[in-house]
């Protein structure tokens, strides 16, 4: 049972570079959403999609882009790092938003700008 | 607004002990769920439970137990006979009418059990 598959799991990036974060979920799930976690800090939503071809802003979308061209894959998009974007970054998917609907989470992706 | 306040950072005990994790919320809503995860070291979250706010009573699976209390916007964890292996980061979240696009964390508490 696969769930929720990110990758890379490290990534060093110089300041200025771009790359993308790759998430895949095999649960059919319809809704798929991107957190960053800070050091002492909990999680905090940065892009969210409602279904292929919807995406939505969270709380703290600047710096990134995201796309949902299938159910199953949502990428996130780093155009130019800065080190404010270090950080850990998970890919979560769920059933639907109905309320109390559990989020499955991946295994994170440790990303570090220098 | 919606916020999460987990005011322990970090709690170590030693094995079998009993241990509790604090979970202190803020809403606005009337309904809305309650939830903790578990990081262990390996990096990925957890599910472990989710309350909805019309449900005050407490909870047991195993080791584990949940009292929720309206009256002091709390949702505390309690593990009996801690082990080792529940060593880890656990998360209180928060969702309120729009779902898990509105899922707010708090900043966790790191959890060492000490053999």
């Amino acid at each position: 049972n696969a769930g929720v598959t990110q990758t890379p799991k490290f990534r060093i990036l110089k300041i200025g570079q771009s790359m993308t974060l790759q998430c895949t979920q095999d649960m059919n799930h319809n809704y798929m959403y991107w957190y960053r976690q800070d050091p002492g800090m909990g999680l905090k939503l940065i892009y969210y999609s409602v279904g292929a071809g919807i995406t939505d802003k969270g709380e703290v979308p600047n710096g990134y882009n995201v796309s949902r061209s299938t159910t199953e894959d949502f990428p996130l998009r780093l155009e130019l790092a800065a080190p404010s974007q270090t950080s850990v970054y998970f890919c979560a998917s769920s059933y639907s938003t109905g309320l109390g609907t559990e989020a499955f989470f991946g295994q994170g992706t440790r990303l570090t700008v220098v | 607004a919606q916020k999460v306040t987990q005011a322990q950072t970090e709690i170590s005990v030693v094995e079998k002990e009993d241990v509790t994790l604090d979970c202190v919320y803020e809403t606005r809503d009337t309904t809305y769920y309650l939830f903790w995860y578990k990081q262990p070291p390996s990096g990925e979250l957890v599910f472990l439970i989710r309350r909805n706010s019309f449900d005050e009573q407490n909870e047991i699976s195993g080791r584990y137990s949940w009292n929720f209390q309206k009256s002091t916007s709390s949702f505390n964890f309690t593990i009996t006979a801690s082990q080792v292996v529940d060593s880890a980061v656990y998360f209180c979240a928060l969702s309120a009418n729009f779902g898990n696009e509105k899922l707010t964390f708090g900043t966790g508490t790191r959890l060492t059990i000490i053999p």
